[in-house]
């Protein structure tokens, strides 16, 4: 299995209050992103990271925020949660190699906003 | 845009009988890539086979198989001799070359049936 981990599993917060999600990998790979899970959308991709402080948006971006710093570490900020954004929370990673575009995700995350 | 719709939300098969997971994609490249995930129970996204589309031969895994209709814009799954363990949500994704990201199907849940 890839080396990624996701911290923390699970998160419940009030709504207002900022969160961060944290990505770690062990993988040395370039591409770094942030999904999220909801049913009846499958994965959509809210952040991506093309290598040390690169990131660009996906197409649900708005009210997240990422930051990575490291090439092992990729953060998540909601600056100031709201409901809608009570979710399942994946982050992936990728080094879209000739030979190898998938990617490999990490547990997951919950987040309840309450 | 590129996009990707698996039109049966639920499927069940027999255990130990075949089951075919449809999807189709909707592209204008020509050089891309296709992928099943599984999400079982646990939440941990795994990849079950992967395609690319300059490969005329269908991949394999183990009873994993593709049926990958280019012209037709059609990436199937089937599975052989289904498991108790192929119980899960699977995904299809799409990749096309020189993009840094995937977009996801919205899903098949997969039941199988002692």
């Amino acid at each position: 299995d890839a080396g990624i981990t996701q911290s923390p599993r699970h998160k419940v917060t009030e709504t207002g209050t900022p969160v961060t999600l944290r990505c770690h990998q062990t993988e040395n790979h370039r591409y770094m992103y942030w999904y999220r899970q909801d049913p009846g959308h499958g994965l959509r991709l809210i952040h991506y990271s093309y290598g040390v402080k690169d990131t660009d948006k996906g197409e649900v971006s708005d009210g997240y925020s990422v930051s990575r710093s490291k090439t092992e570490d990729f953060l998540l900020t909601l600056e100031s949660a709201t409901s809608s954004q009570t979710s399942v929370y994946f982050c992936a990673i990728s080094e879209l190699d000739r030979f190898s575009y998938e990617q490999y995700f990490g547990p997951g995350t919950r987040l309840t906003v309450t | 845009a590129q996009t990707v719709t698996q039109s049966q939300p639920e499927m069940s098969v027999q255990e130990a009988e075949t089951v075919t997971l449809s999807c189709t994609y909707d592209t204008s490249e020509s050089d891309y890539y296709l992928f099943w995930y599984k999400q079982p129970p646990s939440r941990q996204m795994i990849l079950v086979i992967r395609q690319e589309a300059y490969k005329q031969q269908n991949a394999t895994e183990n009873r994993f198989s593709v049926n990958f209709q280019k012209a037709a814009k059609s990436f199937s799954l089937k599975i052989s001799d289904s498991q108790l363990g192929d119980a899960a949500m699977y995904f299809c994704a799409f990749s096309h070359q020189g993009a840094q990201k995937l977009v996801f199907g919205q899903g098949t849940r997969l039941t199988i049936n002692p």
